[in-house]
């Protein structure tokens, strides 16, 4: 069984500050995914990372995958409340045909 | 069409009851997922249909009964379910199971399923 870790597990921060979390494995997955997730609804794809080094930007959101294709970190750079949400990473090996969610970050963030 | 669409949103029954979530999407995907998530988890792999027929099933108990009718409906059908059941069920779908991995999964809002 392939595991993800994310870390930090919560985070509560004001309007306009920076965070950034992380994503880490031992397996190499072909590509890693960021999805978030409000109360009472389904997860929301973000971005897929499928190249080793690949960094994605999504306005203020920043994706990187780990050179080693193991680990990867999702920067928010001026969280606003409405970025307030489950953010899952969830990892594809191409041995497998289904993703492995990690256990999630709880972001609040407050006005 | 861009949606995956669940219904009920909600559903309170009974440890004897017989009750059926549903999912549709038309997007045309190819592979369809159940998923079960308690509060402050991540979702959990249930089961996983390719081209409608079953692909994986993840050792789930027997009172949890899936089906594919066609390649845009996925139903799960629940008897005699217990009350550690209660959980959100989230169906989702993505152009192919390996292609998921590329292009990702579209979620329904989910089910809140309550067993009483």
């Amino acid at each position: 069984t392939q595991l993800l870790e994310q870390s930090p597990q919560f985070l509560s921060i004001q309007e306009g500050e920076n965070l950034t979390v992380y994503c880490n494995s031992s397996s190499v997955f072909s590509s890693l995914q960021w999805y978030r997730q409000e109360p009472g609804e389904g997860p929301v794809l973000l971005v897929t990372v499928v190249t080793g080094g690949e960094v994605k930007k999504l306005k203020r959101l920043t994706f990187q995958f780990g050179d080693a294709r193991k680990d990867s970190s999702l920067h928010i750079t001026a969280a606003q409340p409405g970025d307030t949400g489950l953010y899952l990473c969830a990892g594809m090996n191409s041995g497998y045909s289904t993703l492995t969610f990690g256990k999630g970050t709880m972001l609040l963030v407050s006005p | 069409d861009t949606e995956v669409t669940q219904t009920p949103k909600h559903l309170v029954m009974g440890m004897t009851n017989k009750k059926s979530l549903k999912c549709e999407q038309h997007m045309g995907h190819r592979a369809m997922y159940w998923y079960k998530q308690k509060a402050k988890k991540p979702p959990e792999l249930m089961f996983v249909y390719s081209y409608e027929k079953l692909s994986i099933n993840e050792s789930v108990p027997s009172r949890f009964s899936p089906e594919c009718p066609n390649s845009s409906l996925l139903n799960l059908h629940l008897h005699a379910l217990q009350p550690e059941d209660s959980a959100l069920y989230l169906c989702a779908s993505s152009q192919g199971i390996r292609t998921g991995g590329v292009h990702g999964y579209t979620f329904g809002s989910g089910t809140r399923l309550t067993v009483v």
